[in-house]
C-alpha cells in the first residue's frame, strides 16, 4: 500500500532564511506521481507542483525548488529566502497510476517569522 | 475560471442529525473527489466520480455516508445519523481526465457535531 511520510511536524524560521521540507514515500507501482500542496490558514489546498516518477530532473520555480530522488524515495521541497506569506501547512501527496486517490502525508506546519 | 465551490463553509449540528454538503467542480472537469481532513492530519480519500459514475469508495465511507453526482456536474455528500467522530473538514476536489492531472480543491465544509 502507498504511504507518504513527512517527518517534520513543525518548522519555524526567520524571514529570508532558506527552508527544506522533507517528504518520503512508499509505493509498489513503478509509475506514479508526486505532488506538493500548500494549505494557508484560510484552509484551501493550493496545488504547487506535480512530478512524474520517470522524470528525475529537479525543478525550480521562482523561490521554490524541488529535489526528486527515486533512489531514496524522496521528494523534498525548498523555499529560498522565505517570506511571512509562506507560512502555511505543506502537504506532500502520492498518486499511483493504478488508482485515482491522492495519498497525503501528515503535513509540515511552516511558520516564517518577521 | 472559477474554482471548486463548496457549500456550506461551516455546519454545526447535533449528534444524530443528517447533513448534506454540496460541491460544484471546475466546469470542464469530469472527475470529482471527496476527502476528509481532521485536525493536524492530511486529507483522507473518501470517494471518486468520473462524470456521474462513482468509481471508487474508501473503506472510510461507512454505510451512513452517501455521495451522488447525478448529472455529472455538482456532487452532494450526505451523512446520516451523525456521530462525534464525523467532525472534520470535508474537502471536494476536481480534475480533468488523465492519471497525471492535478486535483484542485475547494475551501471545504467544516462539520462540527455537538
Amino acid at each position: 500500500a502507498q504511504k507518504v511520510t513527512q517527518a517534520q511536524t513543525e518548522i519555524s524560521v526567520v524571514e529570508k532564511e532558506d527552508v527544506t521540507l522533507d517528504c518520503v514515500y512508499e509505493t509498489r507501482d513503478t509509475t506514479y506521481y508526486l505532488f506538493w500542496y500548500k494549505q494557508p490558514p484560510s484552509g484551501e489546498l493550493v496545488f504547487l507542483i506535480r512530478r512524474n516518477s520517470f522524470d528525475e530532473q529537479n525543478e525550480i520555480s521562482g523561490r521554490y525548488s524541488w529535489n526528486f530522488q527515486k533512489s531514496t524515495s524522496s521528494f523534498n521541497f525548498t523555499i529560498t529566502a522565505s517570506q511571512v506569506v509562506d507560512s502555511a501547512v505543506y502537504f506532500c501527496a502520492l498518486k499511483e497510476t493504478s488508482g485515482s486517490r491522492l495519498t497525503f502525508g501528515e503535513g509540515t506546519q511552516l511558520t516564517v517569522n518577521p | 475560471d472559477t474554482g471548486v465551490s463548496q457549500d456550506p463553509r461551516h455546519k454545526i449540528t447535533k449528534r444524530g442529525q443528517n447533513v448534506t454538503f454540496r460541491c460544484d467542480p471546475i466546469s470542464e472537469h469530469n472527475r470529482l473527489y471527496w476527502y476528509r481532513q481532521t485536525l493536524g492530519q492530511g486529507p483522507e480519500f473518501l470517494t471518486y466520480f468520473q462524470n456521474e459514475a462513482q468509481l471508487e469508495k474508501s473503506r472510510l465511507l461507512s454505510d451512513r455516508f452517501s455521495a451522488e453526482r447525478p448529472k455529472g456536474s455538482f456532487s452532494t455528500l450526505e451523512i446520516q445519523r451523525t456521530e462525534q467522530g464525523d467532525s472534520a473538514m470535508y474537502l471536494c476536489a476536481s480534475s480533468l481526465g488523465g492519471v497525471a492531472q492535478p486535483q484542485h480543491f475547494g475551501d471545504g465544509t467544516r462539520l462540527s457535531i455537538l
